[in-house]
């Protein structure tokens, strides 16, 4: 069975600052993977997701993810945060397939300083 | 915005008594799921739905039912609420293209006190 994990559950960054949120996943087979986002009060927001090819995704809010599979991670990545990132992000691992349901992180709560 | 309605979106209840709670969709799509969200556990799957009158279950699906009728409504039942089931319910469903079923968007959630 798939797990995922988010090492940090708190991270705090100042405006304008670069930011990378970990993802750690462990599946047997190609895993697809997945980055949501979720304000407060709000469902969660799908902000970019890798299914194969360029391991180099690019998502929205100018947010981007690399997938490693030598570390078996899928880090997300912003050059320069803004205020209104604030919020917290889950990593998803799952598989197509009937079967095969997305398993979510824990999730990270990004905290920016002005 | 994906078309995810769900409702009510505050609800309070007591011990035992039945509550269900209903996910509509304007999208006509295939898949729809339902998530509990508590503080440190993330976002569990309880049930899915693959089609009208496809259900399979989820992680935590017990003391929970659902039923799906016609494509557009997706209904979560507690038929006897207990106080663990406090929780933020989300409804999702699958995405537009080949990866049609996976969920990618989010009702605005369903927030559930049992006393």
């Amino acid at each position: 069975a798939q797990s995922v994990t988010q090492p940090d559950i708190h991270i705090t960054v100042s405006e304008g600052a670069s930011l990378e949120l970990r993802c750690n996943y462990s599946y047997g087979a190609t895993p697809y993977l997945f980055w949501y986002v979720q304000s407060p009060g709000q469902g969660l927001q799908l902000l970019l997701k890798y299914f194969s090819g360029d391991t180099l995704v690019q998502g929205i809010k100018g947010f981007e993810a690399e997938f490693k599979r030598s570390q078996s991670s899928f880090n997300l990545r912003k050059p320069s945060v803004h205020w209104s990132d604030a919020a917290e992000y889950f990593c998803a691992v799952g598989a197509l397939g009937r079967d095969d349901k997305i398993i979510f992180g824990k999730g990270t709560r990004l905290h920016i300083l002005p | 915005d994906a078309g995810i309605t769900q409702s009510p979106r505050h609800k309070v209840t007591e011990t035992g008594t039945p509550v269900t709670l209903r996910c509509h969709q304007t999208e006509n799509h295939r898949y729809m799921y339902w998530y509990r969200q508590d503080p440190g556990h993330g976002l569990r799957l309880i049930h899915y739905s693959y089609g009208v009158k496809d259900t399979d279950k989820g992680e935590v699906s017990d003391g929970y039912s659902v039923s799906r009728s016609k494509t557009e409504d997706f209904l979560l039942t507690l038929e006897s609420a207990t106080s663990s089931q406090t929780s933020v319910y989300f409804c999702a469903i699958g995405g537009r293209t080949g990866d049609s079923n996976q969920p990618q968007h989010f009702g605005d959630g369903t927030r559930l006190s049992i006393l």
